[in-house]
């Protein structure tokens, strides 16, 4: 089946520093990532949908300048949480599209726990 | 209304028991369809899409579609403890899949 990689898996930081997350589809080309965020015991969230080559779309309520996001790659999606803050310490996880006969089918990958202090 | 509907649960199933869990969706123009399952902690894992109306069996699993009613649900037989998660059901609508809140799924011995 399809595999998408996530990294880091798990990454803490100080309040006002900036993450990067990479979410990468190992065995086949992605022209769409999608971005989620998921609190404790919650649903997931969109946050964006990221299309290799354009701008990210985002979700209503998610700030564009907060999240950047790029995907300059057909297998790699990047995920830049700027000027982090402990309200944004959440599960985030990303997934590839992959399309084939009968449509498309989203795999997420591991996801990123990540913890701001 | 929410675009994907599930029962949060918890739903208890003793072991060995079928499982049935249910999704109701309202954009009629939805295409495909899909379970995942979630354990705590982790990430959601593809059980099983399903595109066109009936049964679609995957070893213990069957996906069920009924597009004139809207609803799509997951059977489980012979529950065993490790299909204790969270099971959410997403359905693609205006080229975007949107998930269900998750139905939380608990399997007594």
């Amino acid at each position: 089946g399809a595999v998408v990689s996530q990294h880091p898996s798990r990454v803490i930081c100080k309040s006002g520093t900036s993450v990067k997350i990479e979410c990468r589809s190992l065995d086949f080309q992605a022209t769409t990532m999608f971005w989620y965020r998921q609190f404790p015991k919650q649903s997931l969230m969109l946050m964006a949908t990221s299309n290799e080559g354009s701008k990210a779309t985002y979700e209503q309520g998610v700030e564009k300048d907060k999240f950047l996001i790029n995907h300059a790659s057909l297998t790699l999606s990047t995920l830049t949480v700027t000027s982090a803050h402990p309200e944004d310490s959440s599960f985030y996880i990303c997934s590839a599209e992959s399309r084939g006969g009968s449509g498309e089918t989203q795999y997420f990958g591991p996801g990123t726990r990540l913890l701001v202090l | 209304q929410k675009e994907v509907e599930q029962n949060s649960g918890p739903l208890s199933v003793p072991e060995g028991a079928i499982a049935s869990l249910n999704c109701t969706y309202s954009d009629r123009g939805s295409q495909s369809f899909f379970w995942y399952r979630q354990y705590s902690g982790k990430s959601p894992e593809l059980i099983m899409s399903i595109y066109s109306n009936g049964d679609k069996e995957d070893g213990r699993f069957t996906a069920q579609l009924n597009k004139a009613s809207q609803y799509v649900s997951l059977l489980i037989r012979d529950s065993q403890p490790s299909d204790s998660a969270t099971y959410l059901c997403a359905v693609s609508s205006a080229s975007k899949i949107i998930f269900g809140s998750g139905t939380r799924l608990s399997i007594r011995p």
